[in-house]
């Protein structure tokens, strides 16, 4: 069984276009996040979500917006794509027992905006 | 600022053993963790250091001192599929999290 899914796998799309990306997990975790990977492999943390709210906003452009419809799905909404928004794009849960922090990720959607 | 310095690059030999640090600029964190990512794939949980001293999970070992600022991962009997890009993070008790930006371990037959 996959423990954390997303999809699309790849994403191809014009600049301008507006496209979502799913995650979904199954390991009963509390919290889920958004990471952006860029071409040199810098992984930056966008958005978490604990129960349902946002925890953290990294200041990423409001043209992201996470969207939770319950604890085991965390979509990621992208408005008026841009060419720098072309990177990998990776889901994270993650269930804290005594602080420790522990995050299983998704395959990673690759977006490119032409 | 907050961050995590890490060597770009490390290059060593297959059966050996080889270290990759992670200094960091920064407190208040709960821990220091480590994962790896092979090309193309997603990043995968590793190891993970509450307190200082050194955690040990078959051929990989992390070791974390507060007091100086630094922690490291050590792998040993070193395999060709250990050539990987491996990664430290840590979370703050405000819940941010940060990563270092990875260091890519080339490994020699």
């Amino acid at each position: 069984d996959t423990a954390v899914s997303q999809t699309p796998k790849y994403l191809v799309t014009q600049m301008g276009n507006d496209k979502s990306i799913k995650c979904e997990q199954n390991l009963g975790h509390d919290t889920m996040y958004w990471y952006k990977q860029d071409s040199k492999k810098f992984l930056k943390i966008m958005f978490s979500y604990n129960n349902k709210e946002l925890i953290i906003n990294e200041t990423v452009p409001n043209r992201f917006s996470p969207k939770s419809p319950d604890k085991a799905h965390l979509n990621l909404h992208i408005n008026s794509l841009e060419l720098g928004d072309s990177a990998v794009y990776f889901c994270a849960s993650s269930q804290d027992e005594w602080r420790r922090e522990t995050q299983y990720f998704g395959p990673g959607t690759r977006l490119l905006v032409l | 600022g907050q961050s995590l310095e890490q060597p770009s690059e490390v290059t060593a030999v297959e059966g050996a053993i080889v270290q990759i640090n992670c200094t960091y600029q920064t407190s208040g964190f709960y821990g220091l963790s480590w994962y790896q990512q092979h090309d193309g794939g997603a990043p995968t949980f590793l190891s993970y250091n509450g307190l200082d001293g050194l955690e040990e999970t078959g051929r990989f070992s992390s070791f974390l001192s507060r007091s100086d600022s630094y922690g490291y991962l050590l792998l040993q009997e070193l395999q060709m599929k250990d050539s990987a890009s491996y990664f430290c993070a840590v979370k703050f008790r405000d819940d941010k999290i940060i990563f270092g930006k990875g260091t890519r371990l080339h490994i020699l037959p």
